[in-house]
């Protein structure tokens, strides 16, 4: 599975749209970026995940380049329960394939 | 819908000792999952089931690690002997057949002294 590549941390204000960057640059064709997160003493939680086409969902935007070299997760109101660590991941589709989680951008959500 | 099930949450032991998780995962749901993951790591899979086949045991320390998942459902991961660099958090996931999604629950956080 490819690798990604992501900030250590990031702060966002209350109500404002968090943006999550992340970079796969040697993602293969048939392979899926996916995004969990973690809040604190609990197990992760999935958010969304795509191919090659932006996805929304009741959590959250992915907006993935057109070269699939890198995508953006958008949180479009952030609260202070959206303060987690957030994982990009890349796989294939199916339960085949491994999650192989990094370490993620720990995210901060202020008043 | 209930979500993954696991107990303990916490469990502090002595090393050399054994201890056993256990896990029930989401009802329906195929494939179960452990993990590893220390402080401020991601996550790493010990151990993937297809229904009660182990199909992807390749991260588990096979030495004193040990799993199993009789008639398909619920799940068991043993430690015997416990070591100090054991300490983590134990973490079970399922997922539907077919799908990625997995699904995880709370983990137990285990503590060997």
């Amino acid at each position: 599975d490819a690798k990604t590549t992501q900030p250590t941390s990031m702060d966002c204000a209350e109500g404002r749209a968090a943006n999550l960057p992340c970079n796969h640059s040697t993602i293969s064709g048939n392979e899926y970026v996916y995004w969990y997160r973690q809040i604190h003493s609990q197990g992760p939680q999935y958010i969304i995940h795509g191919l090659k086409n932006n996805e929304t969902n009741e959590m959250a935007s992915l907006i993935i380049t057109e070269d699939r070299k890198s995508s953006t997760l958008i949180l479009p109101h952030a609260t202070l329960r959206d303060t987690a660590v957030y994982y990009c991941i890349v796989s294939s589709a199916g339960t085949a394939s491994k999650l192989t989680f990094g370490t993620g951008t720990r995210l901060q959500v202020t008043l | 819908e209930a979500g993954v099930v696991q107990s303990p949450r916490y469990k502090i032991i002595e090393k050399k000792q054994p201890v056993a998780f256990w896990c029930n995962p989401i009802s329906g749901h195929n494939t179960l999952y452990w993990y590893l993951q220390n402080l401020g790591q991601g996550p790493e899979l010990l151990i993937r089931y297809e229904n009660e086949e182990a199909v992807d045991d390749s991260q588990l320390p096979k030495d004193r690690f040990s799993a199993e998942r009789l008639k398909g459902v619920d799940s068991t991961l043993k430690i015997q002997p416990a070591e100090l660099g054991d300490s983590a958090v134990y973490l079970c996931a399922s997922s539907p057949e077919g799908e990625n999604e997995q699904f995880f629950g709370p983990g137990t956080r285990l503590t060997v002294l």
